[in-house]
């Protein structure tokens, strides 16, 4: 069965230093979709930076970018120049195969930016 | 453009009553879904519809939760009866045409209580 997993329950950054969120994931589906969500304390979730399976480059999104290593299942987000509005949950979501959109969630990522 | 609106915010009921959740989602889009947010989780899927039709609703305890499209657009979860174990924050989202690759939206959530 397909799985997220985030291994880290919470992780520390500076202002203004880099941060990588890990991901792994697995399925045995060839296509597939890789998704980075932020969730602030209002409870939104608000979409980062996707990147397909089939994808070669990894995607990037202004301070956000997707460290995708498909023979290891990973999909790693990495934040350059942390801010403090950066603080929030962070969730890597899949979706798995080319006919369904269903979004199976890890359980996130609790990101703390300090000055 | 105007996100995905849902209400109530918050909702504090005792178990065994009933409540219902509304959704509004963006503008033009066909898909719809609810998902559960147990805390310290990420969100599962409950429903989703395309237009007015259930695609997928594995994951809904059907013998206590419900949910309508009725005219393709505003959508409505109901618990009833509630249980303890439904104390969750409940989120709706919505995509275009519900395609791999397609981000799905989401809206501020309402946080149940169940006492």
């Amino acid at each position: 069965a397909q799985k997220i997993t985030q291994t880290q329950p919470g992780m520390f950054v500076q202002e203004k230093e880099a941060v990588t969120l890990d991901c792994t994931y697995d399925t045995s589906d060839q296509s597939y979709g890789l998704f980075w969500y932020k969730q602030p304390s209002s409870g939104e979730m608000i979409f980062l930076i996707y990147q397909g399976s089939y994808d070669e480059q990894n995607a990037t999104e202004g301070r956000y970018s997707l460290n995708f290593q498909k023979a290891r299942k990973s999909a790693n987000l990495v934040i350059s120049a942390s801010q403090l509005g950066d603080s929030a949950m962070y969730f890597c979501a899949m979706r798995e195969g080319y006919n369904t959109d269903k979004l199976i969630f890890g359980t996130g990522t609790r990101l703390q930016v300090f000055p | 453009e105007a996100g995905v609106a849902q209400s109530p915010r918050y909702k504090i009921i005792e178990k065994r009553q009933s409540v219902a959740f509304w959704c509004n989602p963006i503008s033009g889009h066909a898909t719809l879904y609810w998902y559960q947010q147990i805390l310290g989780q990420g969100p599962k899927l409950l429903i989703q519809f395309q237009n007015n039709g259930v695609v997928d609703d594995s994951q809904l305890p059907k013998d206590r939760f419900s949910a309508e499209r009725l005219k393709g657009v505003d959508s409505t979860l109901k618990i009833q009866p509630a249980k303890l174990e439904d104390s969750a924050v409940y989120l709706c989202a919505s995509s275009l045409f519900g395609a791999t690759g397609e981000t799905q939206y989401f809206g501020p959530g309402t946080r149940l209580l169940v006492l």
